[in-house]
């Protein structure tokens, strides 16, 4: 079975680049969409960005200047950078899968970033 | 890109029914969603692919009790005999060319 599992510093100060690192185990990175997902503290998901197994990103237009996501295929990896945090980036960041035009099936369980000096 | 409508709350009886709604916005009512539950503490989890005509696939492991249909720009999702495990967060999900949206999502109540 697919799992996904974020990782990186749960605290980061404003205005630096918050950086995160989903693996991936019990699956392949290839022929999939892999997502980065926000949810700040009670409220509702939102979605960062994906990059496809080729290497091509797709980012949230409120987020694009911000944002990179890239992908590390010997690795099973794919990871996320947004730069000039502010507290209000302070959220659950999730990784999730996802199929050409389907769902997002598996996701991660999330960790916790923190924007705060 | 499209935009989907949740109402924030819902609540319903233990053993009972409760159908939640999702509606896409105008010019998007063709569109396939996804719902997702997200309990207390928890990451979402997949539950369903759904369809404009109704026709769904669960996710696995999802039990019988959760079901969906269509009509128009609403897609529902169906907890029948509902248990304390129901009480969560809902969410529909769907995509376009380079985008994916969420909406707002439910929360449910089990009472």
């Amino acid at each position: 079975q697919v799992q996904l599992q974020e990782s990186g510093p749960g605290l980061v100060k404003p205005s630096e680049t918050l950086s995160l690192t989903c693996t991936v185990s019990g699956g392949s990175i290839s022929s999939y969409y892999w997502s980065w997902i926000r949810q700040p503290p009670g409220r509702g998901l939102e979605w960062i960005g994906y990059i496809y197994y080729s290497g091509s990103a797709s980012y949230n237009p409120s987020l694009k200047s911000r944002v990179t996501i890239s992908l590390d295929t010997s690795k099973n990896q794919f990871s996320l950078k947004l730069n000039s945090v502010t507290a209000a980036d302070t959220a659950v960041y999730y990784c999730a899968r996802s199929y050409s035009s389907s769902p997002s099936d598996y996701w991660g369980q999330g960790t916790l970033v923190t924007v705060s000096s | 890109q499209p935009v989907l409508t949740q109402s924030s709350s819902a609540s319903a009886s233990l053993g009972s029914s409760v159908k939640l709604t999702c509606t896409l916005s105008s010019g998007h009512s063709s569109y396939i969603i996804a719902w997702h539950q997200q309990q207390p503490g928890k990451a979402p989890r997949y539950l369903m692919r759904l369809e404009d005509s109704g026709s769904y696939n669960k996710g696995r492991g999802v039990p019988d009790r959760f079901s969906g249909s269509s009509s128009g720009a609403d897609r529902y999702l169906t907890i029948s005999n509902l248990q304390s495990e129901d009480e969560a967060d809902y969410y529909c999900e769907t995509w376009d060319s380079n985008t994916r949206v969420f909406g707002g999502g439910t929360k449910l109540t089990v009472l």
